[in-house]
């Protein structure tokens, strides 16, 4: 009962380094969703992938490239990472693409940026 | 456009006592569903509940409670009796059916003290 497994769970980066963070989930759900979760700002969405093949910008997708690579695995690429890109990053799935369902999230992934 | 206010950034209480977490929020759409989630320190985001804008039933489950008023536009939990474990932050958020965008309250920290 893995559920939604990221890796890393932590990482150091300097300015201009890039970073592929990973995300698999056995659930068998349809939708991915990548988030970060920054202080006093709730969590807010990078990227989605609402079905196996598809993916789309969420509210915060600068600086961030995503790729779905089948329907459990769904990852967050930073290209020249940034010190505004520390944060914790979070993924989460759900079974459909639909407002009802709930989202089930992963650990997280907590990087920083030098 | 869609917001969730959780207006109490930190709350202390001491072990056995109830504690009200207040979630307010704004949408124009008529359907819609609101989330509660948990953050214990660990870091993982655990989902808690789901209620739909037409079902205003209360719901218990434990020493958990949710209180649905759509005329106030809140949706608070009560935890009974609190305990050490329940020490988290956590999120009250928001869905309707335009885009199904997830939008999450900052989050009220609980701490719960002997």
């Amino acid at each position: 009962n893995a559920g939604v497994t990221q890796t890393p769970k932590f990482q150091v980066l300097k300015t201009g380094q890039s970073m592929t963070l990973q995300c698999a989930q056995d659930m068998n759900h349809n939708s991915m969703y990548w988030y970060r979760q920054d202080p006093g700002m709730g969590l807010r969405l990078i990227y989605y992938s609402a079905s196996e093949g598809t993916t789309d910008k969420g509210e915060v997708p600068n600086g961030y490239n995503v790729s779905r690579l089948n329907k459990r695995e769904f990852s967050l690429r930073l290209e020249s990472a940034a010190p505004s890109q520390t944060s914790v990053y979070f993924c989460a799935s759900s079974e459909l693409w639909l407002p009802n369902q709930p989202q089930h999230f992963g650990d997280g992934t907590r990087l920083s940026i030098l | 456009a869609q917001k969730v206010t959780q207006a109490q950034t930190e709350i202390s209480v001491v072990e056995k006592e109830d504690v009200t977490l207040d979630c307010v929020y704004e949408t124009r759409d008529t359907t819609y569903y609101l989330f509660w989630y948990k953050q214990p320190p660990s870091g993982e985001l655990v989902f808690l509940i789901r209620r739909n804008s037409f079902d205003e039933q209360n719901e218990i489950s434990g020493r958990y409670s949710w209180n649905f008023q759509k005329s106030t536009s809140s949706f608070n939990f009560t935890i009974t009796a609190s305990q050490v474990v329940d020490s988290a932050v956590y999120f009250c958020a928001l869905n309707t059916g335009g885009g199904n965008k997830l939008t999450f309250g900052t989050g009220t920290q609980l701490k719960v003290e002997l």
